[in-house]
């Protein structure tokens, strides 16, 4: 089956620095790569997703890009603020599973002050 | 207001006592799922749903139930638990089809085995 591993597994910033979050994914077949964001106590949330037909997508300070050929897809968050601190989960979705998304194992961002 | 609701939030039981955790979508998603969410491990699927009466194994279905008789309403069920399944339990459903979605998540259930 799928299997997504994540990098690095903790990451500190200062405030108005950039993150990037590194994930490879081992089945070719994966189409559909989301990202989530898990903030202290609450559920993962939807923050991008990108598709297997396209490269790059970018919403306001968060980017996500999808390398097809090295099967790695990577979060960049710019200008960061504290507000972004939580734990970040990237995903695959493999066909055959109906949408089933195969995660990461989590990557804790925190923004210092 | 479009949601996923899981309950209970929080759940302490003993080892071999049935439990049944609600989850409860008013998206008219067709695909449900349950994850469980441990330390260093992320999100894994227990079990899956892609419409009423299909269901079928995710990677750690060991131990679990569930059943799909009405689209909205997909429970997951220990029939008898042990400390093993002290975990996070999510509940998840998204659109499936041609085009597919990222997940809408319940909020969670924090469940201790003792």
């Amino acid at each position: 089956g799928e299997n997504v591993e994540q990098h690095p597994s903790t990451l500190s910033v200062q405030e108005g620095d950039s993150a990037v979050i590194k994930c490879t994914y081992s089945d070719s077949a994966s189409n559909y790569f989301p990202w989530y964001k898990q903030e202290l106590g609450k559920r993962p949330q939807l923050i991008i997703d990108i598709r297997s037909n396209v490269g790059e997508k970018k919403d306001q300070r968060i980017a996500v890009t999808l390398n097809k050929t090295a099967k790695h897809f990577s979060l960049h968050i710019t200008e960061t603020q504290p507000e972004d601190s939580a734990v970040y989960f990237c995903a695959a979705r493999t066909p055959g599973g109906g949408n089933k998304l195969t995660f990461g194992t989590g990557t804790q961002l925190k923004v210092e002050l | 207001e479009a949601q996923v609701t899981q309950n209970p939030r929080y759940l302490i039981t003993v080892t071999g006592k049935k439990l049944t955790v609600t989850c409860s979508q008013n998206m008219n998603h067709e695909y449900m799922s349950w994850y469980r969410q441990d330390p260093g491990l992320g999100l894994r699927q227990i079990y899956y749903s892609m419409n009423v009466e299909v269901t079928d194994k995710g990677d750690v279905p060991e131990g679990y139930k569930v059943s799909r008789k009405e689209k909205r309403n997909f429970p997951l069920i220990l029939e008898s638990p042990s400390p093993n399944q002290t975990s996070l339990y999510f509940c998840a459903s998204s659109l499936s089809g041609l085009q597919y979605y990222g997940y809408t998540f319940g909020s969670g259930t924090r469940l201790t085995v003792v």
